[in-house]
């Protein structure tokens, strides 16, 4: 089955720097990419996501891109703030098998 | 808010016991998935349930159960619960079987003591 890795685990960042958050995955089959943001107590919230046929997504300090020759895929958050502050997680799917096979998630400390 | 809703928000039950979590999809949303959350594995599917059927299953125990009813909510149940049951137990909510976006609810923390 899909195996899908994420680094790094934790990362710390002042406040207007940029973070990137990185995952690989193993199913060559997997075409949708999503991101979830979860804060303390709360749900996976999904704050961008990408399918196969498109490299490069973004939607205001936000932005993933995709390799699909390299199997990876990148979460770039740009002017970090501290409300940015959260545990960010990375996962796959893919038609037929739409079940989501998470990253570990990385913990994104934001600096005031 | 996602529009999906869970209940309870918590849960504390002793071992040997069995527990019924609930889930409301989103309006609309006929696609409900079942997702443990725990500090050692992550997060991990369990099952899916597309318009009252099911659809895929993942690391779902045999002690644990789900259903989907007509009106598309959906329960897990948990039996027989060990202490390595407790966890977070997060549904998910997407359009149709094979629409793509999942959104989740806010959870149910279940403590086996």
């Amino acid at each position: 089955g899909e195996n899908v890795e994420q680094h790094p685990s934790t990362l710390s960042v002042q406040e207007g720097d940029s973070a990137v958050i990185k995952c690989t995955y193993s199913d060559s089959a997997s075409n949708y990419f999503p991101w979830y943001k979860q804060e303390l107590g709360k749900g996976p919230q999904l704050i961008i996501d990408i399918r196969s046929n498109v490299g490069e997504k973004k939607d205001q300090r936000i932005a993933v891109t995709l390799n699909k020759t390299a199997k990876h895929f990148s979460l770039h958050i740009t002017e970090t703030q501290p409300e940015d502050s959260a545990v960010y997680f990375c996962a796959a799917s893919r038609t037929g098998r739409r079940a989501l096979t998470f990253g570990s998630g990385t913990r994104l400390q934001v600096q005031p | 808010d996602s529009g999906v809703t869970q209940t309870p928000k918590h849960l504390i039950t002793a071992t040997g016991q069995r527990v019924t979590l609930r889930c409301s999809p989103r309006s609309g949303d006929l696609s409900v998935y079942w997702y443990q959350q725990s500090l050692d594995q992550g997060l991990q599917f369990l099952i899916q349930y597309y318009n009252g059927e099911e659809r895929a299953k993942g690391n779902i125990l045999e002690r644990f159960s789900a259903q989907q009813f007509p009106d598309l909510h959906s329960e897990l149940n948990l039996s027989s619960l060990e202490l390595g049951d407790s966890a977070l137990y997060f549904c998910a909510s997407s359009a149709g079987q094979g629409a793509n976006e999942q959104y989740f609810g806010p959870g149910t923390r279940l403590t086996v003591t």
